[in-house]
């Protein structure tokens, strides 16, 4: 089974540039979060969809962060400008229903430096 | 808001010694799942747990869940530099993952 596809790995850019990141989840995976980390710590949730759906964005910068799912499969996460504090690892991570039992599978991250 | 609470944040053992790692809240979880991350990966599950008192054995990681399924704990017996890493614990409740604040594991041979 195929897992969670995130591109690109690794991403360099100035401060004020805008960066896009692209997640393709696990095949049948409703639920997709997107989760920002910084060195050493836990990931932070963004937002998390449920199909195409928004469950919870209220940790997403939303004057210079956006996502989308339109189809319900593939997601895209866009930071325009980028600030020097957005440099972190940006993983995107999928699972069936967060339900008892289920759990969440990780992709293996877009790590971005803005400089 | 931080849920689940991890400690110890930093723990530096040398190879051989045994350690616990622990994972409050005061929230009630339906599971719980721990993670271990290496340098320049994704988190990579290592357990599930789901019932209140469950004890999973993993090789020499021993998971607990607690009875009020609140905590957690994950026990290494006889660490080995190959488990060095970010451990991290996330709880599921109502439709949400909630991670904990990690624990950063380093194993000197």
């Amino acid at each position: 089974e195929a897992g969670v596809a995130q591109s690109p790995r690794y991403k360099i850019i100035e401060k004020r540039q805008s960066v896009a990141f692209w997640c393709n989840p696990i095949s049948g995976h409703a639920t997709l979060y997107w989760y920002q980390q910084i060195l050493g710590q836990g990931p932070k949730l963004l937002i998390q969809f449920q199909n195409n759906g928004v469950v919870d964005d209220s940790q997403l910068p939303k004057d210079r962060f956006s996502a989308e799912r339109l189809k319900g499969v593939d997601s895209t996460l866009k930071i325009q400008p980028a600030k020097l504090e957005d440099s972190a690892v940006y993983l995107c991570a999928s699972s069936l229903v967060p339900d008892s039992g289920n759990t969440i599978y990780f992709g293996e991250g877009s790590w971005l430096t803005v400089v | 808001t931080q849920l689940l609470e991890q400690s110890p944040q930093f723990l530096s053992i040398q190879e051989g010694e045994n350690l616990t790692v622990y994972c409050n809240s005061s929230s009630v979880f339906s599971s719980l799942q721990w993670y271990r991350q290496e340098p320049g990966e994704g988190p990579v599950l290592l357990v599930t747990v789901v019932t209140g008192g469950e004890v999973k054995k993993l090789k020499r990681l021993t998971f607990q869940f607690g009875d009020a399924r609140k905590d957690s704990s994950l026990h290494i017996t006889a660490a080995q530099p190959g488990d060095t890493g970010l451990y991290l614990c996330a709880g599921a409740t109502g439709n949400q993952f909630y991670f904990g604040t990690g624990t950063s594991l380093t194993v000197i041979p």
